[in-house]
């Protein structure tokens, strides 16, 4: 069954940098696009980018561009999201979502927990 | 960029139908996707392609879309349906093409 298996809690310095991990099992990871979702506490969710594992091409959304820098490890079917310059307005779980073949996500991670604070 | 817009709160009786809108400027041109997500839990699929179900959803979710709104529906309502209800759509051409509707929570009273 697909699974995806995120990193764990984080917690943060402004400023600093933070990457969260998740490993895709059960289906053929280059096989799929992987996006990031947030989710800030009491909040909605907010789509942050993508990534296809096959060529390691990526698109992020403007809000983030500069900040964010989405890779993969296809040796360990692993995509991997960094977050640069955290503000603490960057607190947030921070999903990753299989791409369901027409822009929806079909299976998500369980979320990791980052905590931007001084 | 493109808004969705859900009412935050919609309350029902168990056994009744609930609906749950999407308005935006020509949804129904776009290919609408519904997730369910219950507190301390990842988001999930209930409806994807305005009204396809995954695998493993129950028949009582169901959804449409056409000219300005896009509607998920739950028919015979149960205690566990009770969660936020996000609609998403993808906005090709956008510097921000994954959008989701601001969520609405679902109660059953």
């Amino acid at each position: 069954q697909v699974q995806l298996v995120q990193s764990g809690a984080e917690v943060k310095k402004p400023g600093a940098s933070v990457k969260v991990s998740c490993k895709a099992s059960g289906y053929t990871f280059i096989g799929y696009f992987m996006h990031w979702v947030r989710q800030a506490p009491g909040q909605g969710l907010e789509w942050m980018g993508w990534i296809n594992p096959s060529s390691g091409d990526t698109n992020y959304a403007q809000k983030f561009q500069g900040r964010v820098t989405m890779t993969r490890d296809t040796s360990f079917n692993t995509a991997h999201m960094e977050l640069s310059s955290l503000r603490s307005d960057d607190t947030a779980v921070y999903y990753c979502a299989r791409d369901g073949e027409n822009w929806y996500f079909d299976y998500w991670g369980q979320g990791t927990l980052v905590t931007v604070s001084s | 960029s493109y808004v969705l817009t859900q009412p935050p709160s919609v309350s029902v009786a168990p056994g009744q139908t609930a609906r749950i809108t999407c308005g935006a400027n020509n949804i129904g041109s776009k290919s609408v996707h519904w997730y369910q997500q219950k507190p301390g839990q990842a988001p999930v699929l209930v409806v994807h392609d305005d009204g396809d179900r995954p695998s493993g959803i129950p028949e009582r979710f169901s959804g449409s879309n056409s000219g300005d709104t896009a509607t998920l529906t739950i028919s015979r309502v149960e205690a566990g349906d009770e969660a936020d209800y996000y609609c998403q759509v993808w906005d090709t051409y956008s510097d921000h093409p994954g959008v989701f509707g601001g969520g609405t929570k679902l109660t059953v009273l």
